[in-house]
């Protein structure tokens, strides 16, 4: 059982736009920044997103992220067939002095 | 370029220990905090441990405690995990990723570690 929330899978077609929740409590996600990591199948998990809403140099503007209150939200806009991956959320959580990621989404695109 | 470089994994039997290391290069390590992160075979990933860019503050995730030891030596630019008393799900991809204060953004490519009978 993950710290953090997130839907073990969502699904879209090509071109379409989908949204990742990330919940966590005010330990957490209320009180830190949230980051988003891709892992595409077979790969490392790479940076999308950092301090909620901030893109990589090299990360289109496709992704985008946003939180509020104990929320955290990826959304991911024109969907290509590359785009599927599992996708994570990571925070800080001051209650267990620990750090804590989403139990991942699975990303089809179909 | 950030490097880093996991070595160490295997296959070991349960009760046993295993050192992992993590070479990093391409930065200042010794003005960042390092983590291990764990991913188990088709499992989600796993938070396993954080030490202090200068090794101050050591963390780890509950089911690691008192089995676990993260250190480092930034004369070397070498992360460790030193993990005793190993156990079946303790097997995983192990993971060494540099902390950029409040986001990891450097991953390394990993290292197995199956714990098997």
């Amino acid at each position: 059982q993950s710290v953090l929330t997130q839907p073990p899978s969502v699904s879209a077609t090509p071109g379409q736009k989908v949204t990742i929740s990330c919940s966590g409590s005010s330990f957490n996600i209320e009180n830190n920044y949230v980051s988003w990591y891709q892992q595409l199948p077979g790969t490392v998990p790479k940076l999308l997103i950092y301090e909620n809403n901030k893109r990589p140099s090299e990360i289109p503007d496709r992704f985008s992220g946003s939180k509020s209150g104990t929320s955290a939200t990826l959304g991911i806009t024109g969907l290509q067939t590359g785009d599927e991956a599992d996708y994570y959320c990571g925070t800080w959580d001051n209650s267990l002095s620990a750090g804590v990621f989403g139990g991942g989404t699975k990303l089809t695109v179909l | 370029q950030v490097q880093l470089v996991e070595s160490g994994g295997g296959v070991v039997q349960p009760g046993t220990s295993l050192r992992l290391s993590c070479a990093a290069s391409g930065f200042t390590f010794g003005s960042y905090g390092m983590h291990w992160v764990r991913q188990a075979p088709g499992k989600g990933l796993d938070w396993v441990a954080v030490i202090w860019y200068d090794g101050t503050k050591k963390y780890y995730v509950d089911s690691v405690k008192g089995r676990f030891t993260i250190s480092r030596d930034n004369s070397r630019n070498t992360l460790y995990l030193q993990m005793n008393s190993l156990r079946a799900e303790d097997t995983a991809v192990y993971y060494c990723v540099r902390y950029n204060g409040n986001w990891w953004d450097y991953w390394g490519q990993g290292t197995l570690v199956t714990v098997s009978p």
